[in-house]
């Protein structure tokens, strides 16, 4: 089955820092979403890349689809207590199967 | 309003027990999913249905047992539980199956098994 890692796995940093997240698929992608699930909450949709390459800004973060469409991430600038949560990839493969696959997500804390 | 919710919010039983679980989506969406999140917060899909119509079944043990009464429902059966179920139960749906539709996650269900 389709493999999606996410690293890193768990990432603690100092307000105001950046974090990055990236997620790495073993296969080409149709299309990538990214969500967010605040501590005792649920996922909730984030943003989605279709096309090689694309980057796509919402306030402080930042989306990048690869060039190959196999990988992508999550740039968050200058993190705020309100960003901690777990960010996870949803990826679906080009060969038209609709399941979505979750990445194995990244737990960010945030030291205040 | 709610847009997709789930009943009960927490749920704890014995082994062996049979137990179902409720999502009702008012999106009037076609597509409702379930999802099983671990201790190490893995996201995994169990099934997916588009009206009303079984579309993904993943390799789920057959004590799992979805049904849709109708669209807007997609509620979780599951018989003779065990200690690994334990984990919160997620319902989502989305518009379609196209596959650029996002996903909208229930509350999820924490089910404790004893």
């Amino acid at each position: 089955g389709q493999q999606v890692i996410q690293i890193p796995q768990y990432q603690h940093v100092q307000e105001g820092e950046d974090f990055t997240t990236y997620c790495n698929s073993s296969t080409t992608l149709s299309n990538i979403q990214w969500y967010k699930q605040r501590p005792g909450g649920h996922p909730v949709f984030l943003i989605q890349l279709v096309k090689s390459g694309e980057v796509k800004k919402q306030k402080r973060l930042t989306f990048q689809f690869g060039e190959a469409k196999k990988n992508s991430s999550l740039h968050i600038t200058a993190t705020q207590t309100t960003d901690v949560g777990t960010y996870f990839c949803a990826v679906r493969s080009n060969f038209g199967n609709e399941k979505l696959t979750f990445g194995t997500g990244t737990r960010l804390t945030i030291i205040p | 309003d709610t847009a997709v919710s789930q009943t009960p919010k927490y749920l704890v039983t014995q082994m062996g027990n049979d137990k179902s679980i409720k999502c009702e989506q008012n999106l009037g969406h076609d597509t409702m999913y379930w999802y099983k999140q671990d201790s190490k917060k893995f996201l995994k899909i169990m099934f997916s249905y588009n009206n009303k119509e079984l579309i993904i079944n993943e390799t789920v043990p057959n004590r799992f047992s979805p049904k849709s009464p109708d669209k807007a429902h997609l509620n979780l059966h599951i018989n003779s539980l065990e200690l690994g179920d334990s984990a919160v139960y997620f319902c989502a749906s989305s518009q379609g199956l196209d596959r650029n539709y996002e996903q909208y996650f229930g509350p999820g269900t924490r089910l404790t098994v004893t």
